[in-house]
């Protein structure tokens, strides 16, 4: 069963500071992978989508890679500001369970004035 | 611009009644999904809907039934709740094919089971 982990589950950092969080996942035939952002008591905004055929994906601040052969991706977010403080969360969409998307449980944010 | 509306945004039920969350989607999708989010237990996949017509079971699907009930509407009941299912219910939708399927969510619906 596809496994996905986020290291680390929280994660401080002062304003300006690049931010890099990471996903792992155990099974690398993935269709796609995203990355998506949570304020507390709101829903998931998406982020970023790479496709399993891409390696990287940018807008803007943001940058996320993908590594399908050894597993991971790496959210990069340049020049943080304390509007970047939230959740982020990545997902894996399966080949062979293409509805049956597996998220991470998330890195916690907080970007500090 | 709406693109994924659940309602209601709150409930609170007692043990044994029923309730039935809405979900509808402008974007034309094909495929729509229910997830509950609890603490310590991450988003899990309760049911999801390929394409319109069709609903597979996911990770918790028991206690819940689901209907599609065209292209944008796509509902989760609750016949008789229980205090497990005291979570916060996420709809999302994506369009279908093999090189898509960003997914997109709604802003959630809190259920308290008392």
């Amino acid at each position: 069963k596809q496994e996905v982990t986020q290291i680390p589950a929280a994660l401080s950092v002062p304003e300006g500071e690049n931010l890099v969080l990471n996903c792992s996942f155990t099974d690398s035939a993935i269709y796609n992978l995203q990355w998506f952002r949570q304020d507390p008591g709101k829903g998931l905004t998406s982020l970023l989508l790479i496709q399993s055929s891409q390696r990287e994906q940018t807008s803007g601040r943001l940058n996320a890679s993908l590594d399908k052969s050894s597993g991971r991706s790496t959210l990069y977010i340049a020049a943080s500001q304390p509007g970047d403080s939230a959740t982020y969360l990545c997902a894996v969409r399966p080949i062979d369970s293409w509805g049956k998307l597996q998220f991470g449980a998330g890195t916690q944010v907080v970007v500090t004035p | 611009n709406a693109g994924v509306t659940q309602t209601p945004k709150f409930q609170v039920l007692k043990t044994g009644q029923s309730m039935t969350l809405q979900c509808a989607q402008d974007m034309n999708h094909n495929s729509m999904y229910w997830y509950r989010q609890d603490p310590g237990m991450g988003l899990r996949l309760i049911y999801y809907s390929a394409s319109e017509g069709t609903t597979d079971k996911g990770e918790v699907p028991n206690g819940y039934n689901v209907s599609r009930l065209n292209k944008r509407e796509f509902s989760l009941r609750l016949e008789s709740a229980a205090p497990s299912q005291t979570s916060v219910y996420f709809c999302a939708s994506s369009d279908g094919g093999l090189n898509t399927g960003e997914l997109f969510f709604g802003e959630g619906s809190r259920l308290t089971v008392l």
